[in-house]
């Protein structure tokens, strides 16, 4: 079956424009993750849903971030007034279930540049 | 809380001699740890886990990694590179802890020469 999808795959953003970004995850798949990925460094974890909660959203780095999972599918990471400093690749995951032991499938991420 | 070093971000070696990614943990719990692969323009894969069973770990694409407690380590390994094995490799720790936030390490990226 299909893996994890993201779009767009790359956004050119201006600064001040607000930005959403989509993943669907893979069908059946309770847990889902958004991370931030700068470059060269290793994938930031920003929220993370179980179903259409969110149990965690320490890593969102400021209220202009917002992400939503209203049916417990499809994810939507929301950037308002976005800023240069938001430039990077983000990376959704889905797995299974919520337990440590799973592994996560990864999407092809959304590049976003802010100019 | 928990945390992961790869210190060295990138490794250079030969095609056909073998591959070696270190990484060290730190955790307040019983860590899962894992060893994820990205290849340029594509998704983080994993390519082995340890959770708490045996400790030497088997993978996908001949890799594996041993978790040694008293080291606090996980290094990967791999006898003889091949061309393909370029990527980045990420280690991974999750350590439970009230949460299933996983922690990535920084991540090294193998270089393979002909």
């Amino acid at each position: 079956g299909a893996g994890v999808s993201q779009s767009p795959r790359y956004k050119v953003a201006k600064r001040g424009q607000d930005v959403a970004l989509r993943c669907d995850p893979i069908s059946g798949h309770v847990s889902l993750f958004w991370y931030q990925q700068a470059l060269g460094q290793g994938p930031e974890f920003l929220t993370y849903f179980q179903n259409e909660a969110q149990l965690d959203k320490s890593g969102l780095p400021s209220d202009r971030f917002f992400a939503e999972r209203p049916e417990g599918s499809v994810s939507t990471l929301k950037i308002q007034r976005t800023q240069q400093e938001d430039s990077a690749v983000y990376l959704c995951a889905s797995s299974l279930s919520d337990s440590l032991y799973n592994e996560q499938f990864f999407g092809p991420g959304t590049r976003l540049t802010v100019l | 809380a928990q945390s992961v070093t790869q210190l060295v971000s990138h490794v250079s070696v030969s095609e056909g001699t073998p591959v070696l990614l270190r990484c060290n943990y730190s955790s307040s719990y019983s860590p899962s740890l894992f060893w994820y692969v990205q290849h340029p323009n594509k998704g983080l894969q994993l390519l082995l886990k340890y959770t708490s069973a045996a400790t030497l770990v088997k993978g996908i694409n001949g890799f594996e990694a041993e978790f040694k407690k008293s080291e606090t380590s996980f290094h990967l390994t791999k006898p003889s590179a091949h061309m393909s094995d370029a990527a980045e490799y990420f280690c991974v720790v999750s350590d439970g802890g009230g949460s299933y936030i996983p922690t990535f390490g920084r991540g090294t990226s193998l270089i393979v020469h002909p």
